[in-house]
C-alpha cells in the first residue's frame, strides 16, 4: 500500500533562513500532492497543490517541488518567520476525486527569532 | 464565512457510551470526510460522502457510523465507545478535485 514518510524530528531554524521539509512516498506516483499547515489545536489548512506533471509551484514565500523519479516532494519556506512555526503535513491523492487522500504524520517546524 | 464547524470541541465518554459528533459546512461542498488523528500518525479516513444520501467507508470505519441527509451536515456516530477510539476527530469538505477544508476538530477521550 502507499505510504508517506515525513521527518518525525522537529526542524529548528533561525528567522530569515529557508526551511526545507521533505515528503517521500512509496510505490506509484499520486495524481497530485498537497501541503497543509496545522497549528496546535486547529485543523489543517491547505497551502499548495502540485500535480504529477508539474515540477515546481510557488506561492509568495512558499515553494513546492515534485520529483516523481525520486518519489519525493520538497516544501520550502524562504525568509522564514516565527509565525511560520507549525506542523506541515504532506498529502497524496491517488486520484482526482479527493477520497483517496493519504496524509503524512507531519513535520514540526520551529523558527527562532 | 464559518467554513466547517464541528461540535463539541471536547468530550469525555465512558466505555460503552454512545455519542454523535456534529459537522456542518456552509460552502455547498458535495464531498465531506471524517478523519481521526492520533499522536505521531497521519490523518486516517473513517468515512466519506460524495453527496446527500451517499456515504462510503474509508480506511478505519469499524465502530463508527455516518449519515448524510443534507448537503450541509455529516454527523459521525460512535456506538459502544472503546478506549481505542480516544483521538482527535476532524471533519472536512471539498468540491471534486479541490483541496479539503477542515474544521478545528473534536477532542474525544474514552475512559
Amino acid at each position: 500500500s502507499q505510504k508517506i514518510e515525513q521527518n518525525s524530528e522537529a526542524l529548528n531554524i533561525q528567522e530569515g533562513k529557508t526551511a526545507t521539509l521533505t515528503c517521500n512516498y512509496t510505490n506509484y506516483s499520486p495524481a497530485y500532492l498537497q501541503w497543509y499547515r496545522q497549528d496546535p489545536g486547529r485543523g489543517p489548512v491547505f497551502l499548495l497543490l502540485i500535480r504529477e506533471n508539474e515540477k515546481e509551484k510557488r506561492k509568495e514565500r512558499l515553494k513546492v517541488t515534485f520529483d516523481t523519479t525520486l518519489k519525493q516532494s520538497l516544501f520550502h519556506i524562504t525568509a522564514s518567520q516565527p509565525a511560520d512555526s507549525a506542523t506541515y503535513l504532506c498529502a497524496l491523492d491517488m486520484d482526482t476525486g479527493g477520497f483517496k487522500t493519504i496524509f503524512g504524520a507531519g513535520t514540526r517546524l520551529f523558527v527562532k527569532a | 464565512n464559518a467554513g466547517v464547524t464541528q461540535t463539541p470541541k471536547f468530550r469525555i465518554l465512558k466505555i460503552g457510551q454512545s455519542m454523535t459528533l456534529q459537522c456542518t459546512q456552509d460552502m455547498n461542498h458535495n464531498y465531506m470526510y471524517w478523519y481521526r488523528q492520533d499522536p505521531g500518525m497521519g490523518l486516517k479516513l473513517i468515512y466519506y460522502s460524495v453527496g446527500a444520501g451517499i456515504t462510503d467507508k474509508g480506511e478505519v470505519p469499524n465502530g463508527y457510523n455516518v449519515s448524510r441527509s443534507t448537503t450541509e451536515d455529516f454527523p459521525l456516530r460512535l456506538e459502544l465507545a472503546a478506549p481505542s477510539q480516544t483521538s482527535v476527530y476532524f471533519c472536512a469538505s471539498s468540491r471534486w478535485g479541490e483541496p479539503q477544508h477542515f474544521g478545528d476538530g473534536t477532542r474525544l477521550s474514552i475512559l
